[in-house]
């Protein structure tokens, strides 16, 4: 079956210091991911695709077949990164399969 | 150009009652798929309509239904409420369904049944 997880529920790391929110899947076929962000009284929005291999607000994210792993790093957290980020597992059709979220705290 | 706009933003209705909760895609965009998210979980996958027709639903009852318009809005029914579809629904567009586009999500209708 289809599943993202991701384990922590809060991470809270200090301004300046690396992030990294983990995620893993669990998928028969190639896979597609996603994180999405929302931050405080917004809307959830895509924050970057595994496909585009881009830096969106100086976070990345590499897909880890072995692994199975779609982690999201950021190397010097922000005040304004502190949101709830969910990782996302696309199936076929663009129907997304959504891990439980990480709120990211990033505390001056 | 718009975003996606959902109404009512916020809902109360009594067990055994049936909801319409309705969705304006982005101009431009054909896809709307909705989503249910419990408190404290990530959003899961209800169905997806392309050009008016159902493409594809997850593992939802089928007292779950839907129907997209030819303007591309949406309408998410739900009949015989229960205590546990209470949560918030949110509506999502998308050029296409390629997962080459991403999702542009509506702020949600936030349904609680008592």
């Amino acid at each position: 079956a289809q599943r993202v997880t991701q384990p922590e529920k809060l991470l809270s790391v200090f301004k300046g210091a690396p992030v990294e929110l983990k995620c893993n899947y669990s998928y028969s076929g190639s896979p597609e991911l996603f994180w999405y962000v929302q931050y405080s009284r917004q809307r959830l929005q895509l924050l970057l695709r595994h496909i585009s291999r881009e830096s969106i607000k100086g976070f990345t994210a590499d897909l880890n077949k072995g692994e199975t792993s779609f982690h999201l790093k950021k190397p010097f957290a922000q005040e304004e990164d502190s949101a709830m980020y969910y990782c996302a597992l696309s199936l076929r059709g663009n129907k997304l399969v959504f891990g439980a979220g990480t709120i990211l705290r990033v505390k001056s | 150009e718009t975003g996606v706009t959902q109404s009512p933003t916020h809902l109360i209705k009594t067990r055994g009652q049936q909801v319409t909760l309705r969705c304006s895609s982005q101009s431009g965009h054909n896809t709307v798929s909705w989503y249910q998210q419990a408190l404290g979980q990530g959003p899961q996958f209800i169905f997806q309509y392309y050009r008016e027709e159902e493409n594809g639903r997850g593992n939802f009852p089928p007292r779950f239904s839907g129907l997209q318009f030819p303007n591309y809005s949406s309408e998410l029914n739900v009949n015989a409420l229960e205590l546990d579809d209470s949560a918030l629904y949110l509506c999502a567009s998308s050029l296409g369904t390629s997962s080459n586009y991403g999702y542009t999500f509506g702020s949600g209708t936030r349904l609680t049944v008592v």
